[in-house]
């Protein structure tokens, strides 16, 4: 299975700014997810993004506040936008697995802890 | 749409017990994947275990198997001789069996499982 490497681990941010997670992976791969953990709940998916098109946002989510790239079939960044102490959460970047069109499972990255003061 | 339903909020055990932490689905599909992911405080979500729902063999990974009901859409994980190690949050997830387009995992809310030494 792939290796994800996410960056930051953590940060703490000041309200009104913005933070860019990064997730690399190593090796290539079609859909790559993007999910927020909010404390002690469990995990929600923000978007899905396939290199080459736009990120598909689920309902909750818009583009603006959560503006993700997808350069290539390794890499992959979320950012959190105008951030509100809301935004305090653990999110997590996960990579799908496919064999002749199979599901075979799911690698995640190890996480970034965010928080807003 | 696809739900997953864990009604344990917390479960405890003692060390070198049994535990069995349950789990219920809510699909129209046939072809699906099932997992069960273990979160440790360090955020890392690990895969504990994975059952295929066209196989009739309940799936088992050294301390970890499963009850696999696909007629009453249960999928419970039991945990033999319980180690200190085990303590995490677990989550049960659901993902479709065809990779056609953009398949996410769909989440559980988590058993916060505590083991007393």
């Amino acid at each position: 299975s792939a290796v994800i490497s996410q960056k930051p681990s953590r940060d703490i941010c000041q309200r009104g700014t913005s933070l860019t997670i990064q997730c690399q992976v190593d090796s290539q791969v079609t859909m790559m997810f993007w999910y927020r953990q909010q404390p002690g709940q469990s995990l929600t998916l923000i978007a899905t993004a396939n290199q080459g098109s736009e990120a598909t946002y689920e309902s909750g989510f818009v583009i603006d506040k959560f503006p993700i790239s997808r350069p290539n079939l390794t890499f992959s960044t979320l950012t959190v936008s105008n951030m509100s102490p809301e935004d305090s959460s653990i999110y997590l970047c996960s990579v799908a697995h496919s064999l002749r069109q199979r599901s075979s499972g799911y690698t995640f990255g190890s996480g970034t802890r965010l928080t807003v003061v | 749409a696809q739900t997953v339903t864990q009604s344990q909020p917390e479960m405890s055990v003692q060390e070198a017990e049994t535990v069995t932490l349950s789990c219920t689905y809510d699909t129209s599909e046939s072809d699906y994947y099932l997992f069960w992911y273990k979160q440790p405080p360090s955020r890392q979500m690990i895969l504990v275990i994975r059952q295929e729902a066209y196989k009739q063999q309940n799936a088992t990974e050294n301390r970890f198997s499963v009850n696999f009901q696909k007629a009453a859409k249960s999928f419970s994980l039991k945990i033999s001789d319980s180690q200190l190690g085990d303590a995490a949050m677990y989550f049960c997830a659901y993902s479709p069996g065809v990779m056609k387009g953009a398949q996410k995992l769909v989440f559980g809310q988590g058993t916060r499982l505590t083991i007393n030494p």
